[in-house]
């Protein structure tokens, strides 16, 4: 039972690289979420989505992109990629929206 | 706007002993309330969560936690710690949108052998 996926789990990036971490989930949730962990700052919520073809902003939405053409799959994009976005990602989903979130493994990210 | 709060960013305690994890959140309504835990390098998995009805609730793991509304606190507690307990702790209220989660700033525990 995989759960959610998110890939790749290590990446580094150079400023200014585009880059998409992917999420998929076999759990067919409705809600997906973005979330960055920086260190002794919890967790920001970046974007949600609560079915395929809608996507709203989080907490911490600029930049990056997000797009959910189906249920299973929820890409986060980094365009411009900057030393602030340095960070730990994590993506999740739940059936119901606030209820129970499943948690990717994370990706952690490091932009020189 | 709701807010949570985790006042202690580490907590050390022996193998054996008893642990009470602090939280406090901020929230006009009756709020959904959550806790998770983070293994080192893992992503976050629930322990319980609260929405109506008894306030002690029970967990995974042998972990359990106590909604008191007039102190607006959701405390964390398991009578004897593991070393395996040692994870940082995350709490969490549903958001006025229903979608999302506030979250503390998390705890860290230490477990000494």
């Amino acid at each position: 039972n995989a759960g959610v996926t998110q890939t790749p789990k290590f990446r580094i990036l150079k400023i200014g690289q585009s880059m998409t971490l992917q999420c998929t989930q076999d759990m067919n949730h409705n809600y997906m979420y973005w979330y960055r962990q920086d260190p002794g700052m919890g967790l920001k919520l970046i974007y949600y989505s609560v079915g395929a073809g809608i996507t709203d902003k989080g907490e911490v939405p600029n930049g990056y992109n997000v797009s959910r053409s189906t249920t299973e799959d929820f890409p986060l994009r980094l365009e411009l990629a900057a030393p602030s976005q340095t960070s730990v990602y994590f993506c999740a989903s739940s059936a119901d929206g606030g209820n129970t979130i499943y948690f990717g493994e994370g990706s952690w990210l490091t932009v020189v | 706007a709701q807010s949570v709060t985790q006042p202690d960013i580490h907590i050390t305690v022996s193998e054996g002993a008893s642990l009470e994890l602090r939280c406090n959140y901020s929230y006009g309504a009756t709020p959904y309330l959550f806790w998770y835990v983070q293994s080192p390098g893992q992503g976050l998995q629930l322990l319980l969560k609260y929405f109506s009805g008894d306030t002690l609730v029970q967990g995974i793991k042998g972990f359990e936690a106590e909604f008191k509304r007039s102190q607006s606190s959701f405390n964390l507690r398991k009578p004897s710690v593991h070393w395996s307990d040692a994870a940082e702790y995350f709490c969490a209220v549903v958001g006025d949108s229903n979608y999302q989660l506030i979250w503390g700033a998390g705890t860290k525990l230490i477990i000494k052998p």
